[in-house]
């Protein structure tokens, strides 16, 4: 397997659910991304992470908590969401960080969520 | 608060025309700038990237930045129906003793045959 590997692909929860998102990235890159795409709206960073350190939290809820265990996996677990978080989440990687050499994205096929 | 806009469009254009997609951002002090494709229900994928004032040419595609009026933008030459999709406008801007990959909320390009 090549590129950035997102599953589940599609995720229907309720608001009491607990689930987790998963991402591998198969290119040896340094650093990995969380994204969330809502219609009509750019796309939001979450989180990043440089070698498996969180180096970034963009205000993000506390319901949503990632988890990098090593510098090829990613998860981001979800509890007690709300409508609202309905989205397509994009995991995606890089190089290095932004500002590094590292803006070049590549980005996994995502999960729709949707919170009912 | 810094920002990227586009427009949303649809633009529509016919096969084989040139279509072209703007971007302007806020952040004078930007570096570096991408295009990224986006197909119904699939992720981005960056097409390209530029970094010095002026035009980069690949293929039918061409990228032309004016860093002094704050503008991107992206030029397709011989448009196909494939080339149909969302184009996100990319910026990276520096925030706080980082910088940050600001995205555009993208235009749909509609092809027509």
């Amino acid at each position: 397997e090549t590129g950035v590997t997102q599953t589940p692909r599609h995720l229907v929860m309720g608001m009491t659910n607990k689930k987790s998102l998963k991402c591998e990235q198969h290119l040896g890159h340094n650093a990995m991304y969380w994204y969330k795409q809502s219609a009509k709206k750019p796309l939001e960073l979450m989180f990043v992470y440089s070698l498996e350190e969180r180096v970034e939290n963009n205000s993000v809820p506390s319901r949503f908590s990632p988890e990098c265990p090593n510098s090829s996996h990613l998860f981001l677990h979800l509890h007690t969401l709300q409508p609202e978080d309905s989205a397509l989440y994009l995991c995606a990687s890089s190089q290095d960080l932004f500002g590094q050499g590292g803006e070049k994205l590549f980005f996994g096929s995502g999960t729709q969520l949707s919170v009912l | 608060q810094k920002e990227v806009e586009q427009n949303s469009g649809p633009l529509s254009v016919p096969e084989g025309a040139i279509a072209s997609l703007n971007c302007t951002y806020s952040d004078r002090g930007s570096q570096s700038f991408f295009w990224y494709r986006q197909y119904s229900g699939k992720s981005p994928e960056l097409i390209m990237s530029i970094y010095s004032n002026g035009d980069k040419e690949d293929g039918r595609f061409t990228a032309q930045l004016n860093k002094a009026s704050q503008y991107v933008s992206l030029l397709i030459r011989d448009s196909q129906p494939s080339d149909s999709a969302t184009y996100l406008c990319a910026v990276n801007a520096p925030m706080d003793s980082s910088y940050k990959l600001i995205f555009g909320s993208g235009t749909r390009l509609l092809v027509r045959p």
